[in-house]
Order: C-alpha cells, then structure tokens, then sequence
C-alpha cells in the first residue's frame, strides 16, 4: 500500500485536459517538495515536474504541476494519444526519511 | 548526459543474496546520491536505499536490516546488496541519481527484473 494516494485511473479525450491528483500528509507532500513521472510500458520512470512546479528541459510548458497543503496535483491540457501512460507523484517525507511514491495512475487518451 | 546501466542476475534462489551494479557513464558522483528503487508487479515504487559521495548511506528502514549500499568512484559504479531474499523481493529494481537527500529522481536505470525462485 502506497503512502501517497493517487487515483488508479483517469481519461480524457484527445485535445482535453486532464488532472491527477495526489494526496498525502505533513511528513511528507505537506513538507517537502513534490515530483511526478512518467512510466511508459517497459520503461523506466522519467522526471516531469520537480519541486512542485519546475519543468526539466524536455517537458513540454502543457504539462504543470501544483501544490496547496497535503496534496498536490498534475495536469495535462492538449492530451495526445502519445500521453497515455502511467503516472508517479513522489515527495519526501521526513518522518520515514524516504521518498515515497503513489500507487500510479494510468492515463488514458 | 548522464548514463546509467545496470547489470546483475536476474534470479535469485530464495534466502541468498541479490546483488546488482549500476555504472555511471558521462557524469561524476559529486553533489548528488546514488539510489536504487524497486517497482513491484502490482506497479508499485519502493526506495531501498541510497549513498552519497562522501559513502553516507540511508537506507528503508522497512529493509535496513538486510540492505546495502556502496559504490567505487574510481570505477564510477555503485552497488546494490539485498541479503536473504524471499519471492516479496521479486520485482523490477532501478539505479536512480537523485538530487539532494528530499530531491527527485533523474535519470533512472533501464531496470532489471529480479525473480526469487527456486
């Protein structure tokens, strides 16, 4: 069982925006900064987001992240067939002195 | 860019040690901690444990018992040891290079699948 909560699935139409949302408490979301990736099948993880709301080069400006209190949020507009994947949240939490992941959330377009 | 690639069995018999090497290419250790994660079937990611350039560790302390972490800079590679394995430790296991010790991930390994069966 995951210590971040993510829904297991959203969709949305190609063109649409869509939101995942990730929840978790002081210790962890709450405290520290929050990460999000991307899981193609068969693949690795690759960073989107970092420190909430920050792109890495490569991760087109559609893509954003938020943060208010425990939980944070990721949001997609302009879907394309090609986003379909699954998604991570992850964020430090200071009480385990790890970073914890949610469960993942499976897009699809 | 920084590379990593990953190497190890991809079997291991129940109560005897995983071991897997994550080699850096393209990228020095400073400044950043060298980890590994695991991702269960059921999609689940797991940190097992992490070091930095100086050889701190930290480690879950769900698996501190049984884990360790190392690494040899002069070969640029680091390590993964996970003493007496059971069929819960199979899973897709990552070397990751992450930021700061409450940092993000980036990049990550290809994975490597590790089974524990007889």
């Amino acid at each position: 069982q995951s210590v971040l909560t993510q829904p297991p699935s959203v969709s949305a139409a190609p063109g649409q925006k869509v939101t995942i949302s990730c929840s978790g408490s002081s210790s962890n979301i709450g405290g520290n900064y929050v990460s999000w990736y991307q899981q193609f099948p068969g693949g690795a993880p690759k960073v989107l987001i970092y420190d909430n709301v920050k792109r890495p080069s490569g991760t087109p400006d559609r893509i954003s992240g938020s943060k208010s209190g425990t939980s944070a949020t990721l949001g997609i507009t302009g879907l394309q067939t090609g986003d379909e994947a699954d998604y991570y949240c992850g964020a430090w939490d200071s009480s385990l002195r790890v970073v914890v992941f949610g469960g993942g959330t499976r897009l699809t377009v | 860019q920084v590379q990593l690639q990953q190497r190890g069995a991809g079997l291991v018999k129940p109560s005897e040690t995983l071991s897997l090497t994550c080699a850096v290419s393209r990228g020095s250790f400073t400044g950043f901690y060298w980890s590994w994660i695991r991702q269960f079937p059921g999609k689940g990611l797991e940190c097992i444990g992490e070091i930095n350039e100086s050889g701190g560790t930290n480690y879950n302390p769900s698996l501190q018992s049984r884990v360790t972490v190392s690494l040899d800079a002069s070969k640029n590679e680091f390590f993964l040891t996970l003493t007496s394995v059971t069929a819960a430790d199979t899973a897709v296991y990552y070397c990751a290079r992450k930021s700061a010790a409450d940092g993000w991930y980036d990049p990550w390994g290809q994975g490597t699948l590790v089974t524990v069966s007889s």
